[in-house]
């Protein structure tokens, strides 16, 4: 089955620290992963789109890897703000585009940055 | 550009009542999609569509009703409202692989 797991399900950080979030999946064919930023009450925001070929890829403070071998993705976020806190959700595409609508979205990441 | 823009915000349905939410893009995309979230769940697809015209069943369908009548707008239709339909509703289009979310439409079944 297609599945997209993220862990934790939640995390709380002090403004300044560092934090990593995981993303394993089991989907198959692989096209590319995406990795979104959802603040509450909002519609989620693209961070960064990584193909097989690319295993890390950057956006600021954010930096995203991939492991296309041991389908492993993480969110590493650098000296983390106040604004950082949302959820951060791991999509996976199985078609190029996802213009089939073969996206396959993990539950997210609820990360909390306390002053 | 407004990007993705979904109408109404919010909305309370009673029970077997009927509505439709509006999607609109400005970004002349060709796709456009309709997902629910619900607590402790990933976004689901409902129904998309690839172009002017055309629309397909995602994975949770049932109880609803697209159209895709002019390129910039998809309109999601309940026609008779379920408690289960209680959710935030949430439009999308896409280039490449880039997906372009709206704010959402947060509907109250009771």
């Amino acid at each position: 089955k297609n599945q997209v797991e993220q862990s934790p399900q939640s995390l709380i950080i002090l403004e300044g620290k560092n934090c990593t979030l995981q993303c394993n999946y089991t989907v198959s064919p692989f096209s590319n992963l995406r990795w979104y930023k959802q603040d509450t009450g909002r519609g989620p925001v693209s961070l960064t789109i990584m193909t097989f070929s690319e295993n890390t890829k950057s956006n600021g403070r954010y930096t995203a890897t991939l492991d296309a071998d041991t389908k492993q993705s993480s969110l590493h976020i650098t000296a983390s703000q106040l604004s950082d806190s949302a959820s951060y959700i791991c999509v996976v595409s199985m078609n190029y585009g996802g213009s089939q609508g073969n996206l396959i979205f993990g539950k997210g990441t609820k990360l909390s940055v306390k002053p | 550009n407004a990007g993705v823009t979904q109408t109404p915000k919010f909305r309370v349905l009673k029970t077997g009542q009927s509505m439709t939410l509006l999607c609109a893009q400005d970004m002349n995309h060709e796709y456009m999609y309709w997902y629910r979230q619900d607590p402790g769940m990933g976004l689901r697809l409902i129904h998309y569509s690839v172009g002017e015209g055309t629309t397909a069943k995602g994975e949770v369908p049932d109880g609803y009703n697209v159209s895709r009548l002019k390129k910039q707008n998809f309109l999601l239709g309940l026609e008779s409202a379920a408690p289960s339909q209680t959710s935030v509703y949430f439009c999308a289009s896409s280039y490449l692989h880039e997906q372009f979310f709206g704010p959402g439409t947060r509907l109250t079944v009771l």
